[in-house]
């Protein structure tokens, strides 16, 4: 079973750091591209990041780049968001995604499946 | 960026009822070599993540019940819901994956009349 499980979500204040970690299980976590989706709690979904699945390609939004990294360790099957100097507007629970298989002609695609998210709060 | 946009935002239907949603993006989804429309439809149901249901404009997710479908093409597409159940009650987004940044539109929420 495929399998996200995001961790590392809490409270910071504005200017502070997190590491939102994904666990991936179920799939050849190498072989796809994987992406960062924020949602404020009773709002819309916003896309933050993506990562190919050997790491050497990357995009973010503008709202986040220079101050969010995305990341992953395929020997941990594991995907990471660094959030530096967070802002409130950063709030929102963070979901890991699986996007397209990098290894295909299709390339990158939907987002499927998701996971259960980890909140994080910056506040003061 | 291309802009999604949703309507209605929130949708009043009778169990058993159709229910019907559409999405507008800013341009065309059809990439031309392919004939394929980027675009993709989700289901989130509260305190749960959003869930798959349609891809490539059309094609539906294995496991998702035949009485969701999905139309368009270029910039227009709709979702529809033939027979209304009550588990269907959720917001329902759709999103382009033409380019980056990915975008959504801002949600329908189909709620029992």
């Amino acid at each position: 079973e495929v399998q996200l499980v995001e961790s590392g979500g809490g409270l910071v204040q504005p200017g502070g750091s997190l590491r939102l970690s994904c666990a991936a299980s179920g799939f050849t976590f190498s072989a796809y591209w994987m992406h960062w989706v924020r949602q404020v709690p009773g709002k819309g979904l916003v896309w933050v990041s993506r990562i190919s699945g050997d790491g050497s390609s990357a995009t973010s939004a503008d709202s986040v780049k220079g101050r969010f990294t995305i990341s992953r360790d395929s020997a941990r099957n594991t995907l990471y968001l660094q959030m530096n100097s967070l802002r409130a507007e950063d709030t929102g629970v963070y979901f890991c995604a699986r996007g397209g298989n990098s290894r295909e002609t299709a390339g990158d695609n939907w987002l499927d499946p998701w996971g259960q998210g980890t909140l994080v709060t910056v506040s003061s | 960026d291309i802009v999604m946009t949703q309507s209605p935002d929130s949708l009043g239907v009778s169990l058993g009822e159709r229910a019907t949603m559409n999405c507008k993006s800013s341009q065309s989804l059809l990439y031309s070599s392919n004939k394929k429309n980027y675009l993709a439809w989700y289901q989130q149901k509260p305190g749960q993540p959003p869930k798959l249901l349609i891809y490539w404009a059309s094609t539906r997710e294995s496991g998702v019940p035949d009485r969701f479908s999905g139309s368009g093409s270029g910039t227009d597409f709709t979702l529809t819901i033939s027979s209304l159940q009550a588990e269907d009650v959720a917001v329902y987004y759709c999103q382009q994956y033409y380019n980056t940044p990915r975008t959504f539109g801002q949600g329908t929420k189909v709620e029992i009349k």
